[in-house]
C-alpha cells in the first residue's frame, strides 16, 4: 500500500512555543491530505482538509490561527501548532488520499506533549 | 451527533473463532465505508472497504457486509488470530468531499 510518513514521531515542548509536524506521501502524489487528532481512548477527529496549493478547510471548532496548515507540494503538508498549551497535548495523525480514490493512507502519528 | 457509531467498545474472542465487529451510521449520504485497524501510538492501517453498490466484500480472512436499509455494516474476521488484537475503526465517506467520519472504535482482543 501507499506509504505516508510523519516527522517527528514524538515531540515535547514548553508552553508558548510553536511546533511543526510534517506529513509526507513517500511513493505517491496526494492532492488532498487530512489532519486528525486523537485524544486518549477516543476516536479520530478530523481537524482540517489540506489541498495542495490552496487554503486548508478547517472543521468547526478548530482554530485556524492556532493550527496552521500548509500544503506546499503534492507530497508534503505541514501542521504548525502555534503558541502551544498543555491542552494541545495529543496524538496528531495525518493521512493522504490517492487522487480519485477514497482510501486514505495514514501516517504513523506524532505524539505532542506540551509542558 | 455521532454519524458513525460502534456500540461495542471492546470484544474478546478465542483464537480460531470468528470476530464480528459492528458499525451503524445515520447519514444516508454515505456511500463508501472502510475499516481500519490501529495499534497504540500508530496511525490506522487500511483493512478493507465497501461501496454502497455492494453488500459484501471479501479479502482473505476479512469480510465486510453492508446492509443499506439498516444503515449497518460489519467486519468479520475468520479465523481470528492473536495478532488481530487491536482497535478497529469503521469510517464512512460521502462522494462529495471524501473526508472520513470515524466511529469510536472497538478494541478486539483475541486470546490464544
Amino acid at each position: 500500500g501507499a506509504v505516508v510518513s510523519q516527522h517527528p514521531s514524538r515531540v515535547i515542548c514548553k508552553s508558548g512555543t510553536s511546533v511543526k509536524i510534517e506529513c509526507r506521501s513517500l511513493d505517491f502524489q496526494a492532492t488532498t491530505m487530512f489532519w486528525y487528532r486523537q485524544f486518549p481512548k477516543k476516536s479520530l477527529m478530523l481537524m482540517a482538509t489540506s489541498n495542495e496549493g490552496s487554503k486548508a478547510t478547517y472543521e468547526q471548532g478548530v482554530e485556524k490561527d492556532k493550527f496552521l496548515i500548509n500544503h506546499a507540494s503534492l507530497t508534503l503538508s505541514t501542521l504548525t501548532v502555534t503558541s502551544a498549551h498543555p491542552e494541545d497535548s495529543s496524538f496528531y495523525i495525518c493521512s493522504a488520499r490517492l487522487t480519485l480514490r477514497s482510501e486514505q493512507f495514514f501516517g504513523p502519528g506524532t505524539r505532542l506533549t506540551v509542558l | 451527533d455521532q454519524q458513525v457509531k460502534q456500540n461495542s467498545p471492546s470484544l474478546s474472542v478465542q483464537e480460531g473463532r470468528i470476530s464480528i465487529l459492528n458499525c451503524d451510521y445515520t447519514n444516508s449520504m454515505f456511500d463508501y465505508f472502510l475499516w481500519y485497524k490501529k495499534y497504540p501510538a500508530e496511525g490506522p492501517t487500511f483493512l478493507i472497504s465497501i461501496s454502497s453498490i455492494k453488500d459484501k466484500n471479501e479479502d482473505g480472512r476479512f469480510t465486510v457486509f453492508l446492509n443499506k436499509s439498516a444503515k449497518h455494516l460489519s467486519l468479520h474476521i475468520v479465523p481470528s488470530q492473536p495478532g488481530d488484537s487491536a482497535v478497529y475503526f469503521c469510517a464512512a465517506s460521502a462522494r462529495a468531499g471524501n473526508m472520513l467520519t470515524f466511529g469510536g472504535g472497538t478494541r478486539l482482543m483475541v486470546k490464544p
